[in-house]
């Protein structure tokens, strides 16, 4: 089932601007989390906020969670060409005894040099 | 280097033919899943495995099979493939006690 909902589906912006990028998800979570994919790449881990958080930041990256909304943020400061990717967000909490991923639809993001 | 393997990274195939899609990691994970990637639906998970021996369907499973006899291997078996198989296949694999997970480089299969 798909929890995440990524807005906006698209993002086009110049080099050196900010990047917003948020997610709704549905139901409770353990934790949230955010994944970049390169073109016809695999996803790579970003960063990690858990449930009691609110905040997060890693690099240029930085996360907000608001559990009473469900819903998160992602920003990229000061992006670069080569943050161009898709992103997405990625809630996680327990199906029986497995930790599960519950991935959104993603938010393509191009970065104009 | 720490890192998810698949093979093949694309397939064109037709309609009823048996395929494999192998997985391995070399990071001694308990925990891995296949995911299968479509346009406008993000990554829906296809199966998962917590170790050896014990699999699990997740939310698409119909159509695909997995075994896990060794720790560093899944593979996912497409018995009779059908053309709404054409997707961008994921393995992925996970650390004991993280949610994090790492992903291979993916599998395009077009089923015609």
């Amino acid at each position: 089932s798909q929890q995440g909902e990524e807005d906006p589906q698209a993002l086009s912006i110049q080099e050196g601007e900010n990047a917003t990028m948020n997610c709704s998800y549905k139901t409770s979570i353990n934790n949230l989390q955010w994944y970049r994919q390169n073109s016809g790449r695999g996803l790579v881990h970003l960063i990690l906020i858990r449930s009691n958080e609110r905040e997060k930041h890693s690099g240029r990256l930085r996360v907000t969670l608001d559990t009473s909304k469900k819903s998160s943020s992602l920003l990229i400061t000061a992006s670069r060409a080569a943050d161009t990717a898709s992103y997405f967000c990625a809630t996680a909490s327990y199906s029986g005894s497995a930790r599960q991923l519950t991935f959104g639809s993603g938010t393509q993001l191009t970065v104009l040099p | 280097e720490a890192q998810v393997t698949q093979n093949p990274r694309y397939l064109i195939t037709v309609t009823g033919k048996k395929l494999t899609v192998t997985c391995s990691q070399n990071m001694n994970h308990e925990y891995m899943s296949w995911y299968r990637q479509d346009p406008g639906l993000g990554l829906r998970q296809i199966y998962y495995s917590m170790n050896v021996e014990v699999t699990d369907k997740g939310d698409v499973p119909e159509g695909y099979k997995v075994s896990r006899k060794e720790k560093r291997n899944f593979p996912l078996i497409l018995e009779s493939p059908s053309p709404n198989q054409t997707s961008l296949y994921f393995c992925a694999s996970r650390p004991p006690g993280a949610y994090e997970q790492y992903f291979g480089p993916g599998t395009r299969l077009t089923v015609t």
